[in-house]
């Protein structure tokens, strides 16, 4: 069956450093969404990357989608204290199949 | 207005109880799902419902049980609770099965099995 891996499981950064999270398939994927899961809270939907070598940004955050559709990496710049948490990927192989999570990065921000 | 909403929020109970967790949607979607959160955070799909219908069974003992009255609503009964069974679960939902749509979480159950 479709696998989702994420790398690294867990990564510590002081405030102001660069921080990214990379996704990959064992399969090509219609789509890939990203998730932020705050310590306590619950994972909430970022993103979504449809398209071959896709980029988007949302502030200081940039996501891509490999150009094969079978990766996709997070980058957060600068990060901050407000950027703690855990962050998934989850794709799709299929449009009409489901949504496999990968493993997820905690994020830890020094101040 | 909570969108996605679980009760209760935190569950203790002993080895052996049954114990039923709720989870209601106010979205309007057609799709809900469960999933099992342990320790190291990994989030793994246990049951997915589509309008009533039960459409994701994962390896999941057959002592969780999920209910879905209406497409609003997607309970979960387990039996027999064991120490394993600790963890998060979170309820989502999502407008359709077979599409792009993103899922949205419920504030999630902590149980634990004593």
């Amino acid at each position: 069956g479709q696998q989702v891996m994420q790398i690294p499981q867990y990564q510590h950064v002081q405030e102001g450093e660069d921080f990214t999270t990379y996704c990959n398939s064992s399969t090509t994927l219609s789509n890939i969404q990203w998730y932020k899961q705050r310590p306590g809270g619950h994972p909430v939907f970022l993103i979504q990357l449809v398209k071959s070598g896709e980029v988007k940004k949302q502030k200081r955050l940039t996501f891509q989608f490999g150009e094969a559709k079978k990766n996709s990496s997070l980058h957060i710049t600068a990060t901050q204290t407000t950027d703690v948490g855990t962050y998934f990927c989850a794709g799709r192989e299929t449009s009409g199949s489901r949504l496999t999570f990968g493993e997820g990065t905690q994020l830890t921000v020094n101040p | 207005d909570t969108a996605v909403s679980q009760t209760p929020k935190y569950l203790v109970t002993q080895m052996g109880n049954d114990k039923s967790i709720k989870c209601e949607q106010n979205l309007g979607h057609d799709t809900m799902y469960w999933y099992k959160q342990d320790s190291k955070k990994f989030l793994k799909i246990m049951f997915s419902y589509n309008n009533k219908e039960l459409i994701i069974n994962e390896t999941v003992p057959n002592r969780f049980s999920p209910k879905s009255p209406d497409k609003a609503h997607l309970n979960l009964h387990i039996n027999s609770l064991e120490l394993g069974d600790s963890a998060v679960y979170f309820c989502a939902s999502s407008w359709q099965w077979a599409s792009s749509y993103e899922q949205y979480f419920g504030p999630g159950t902590r149980l634990t099995v004593t």
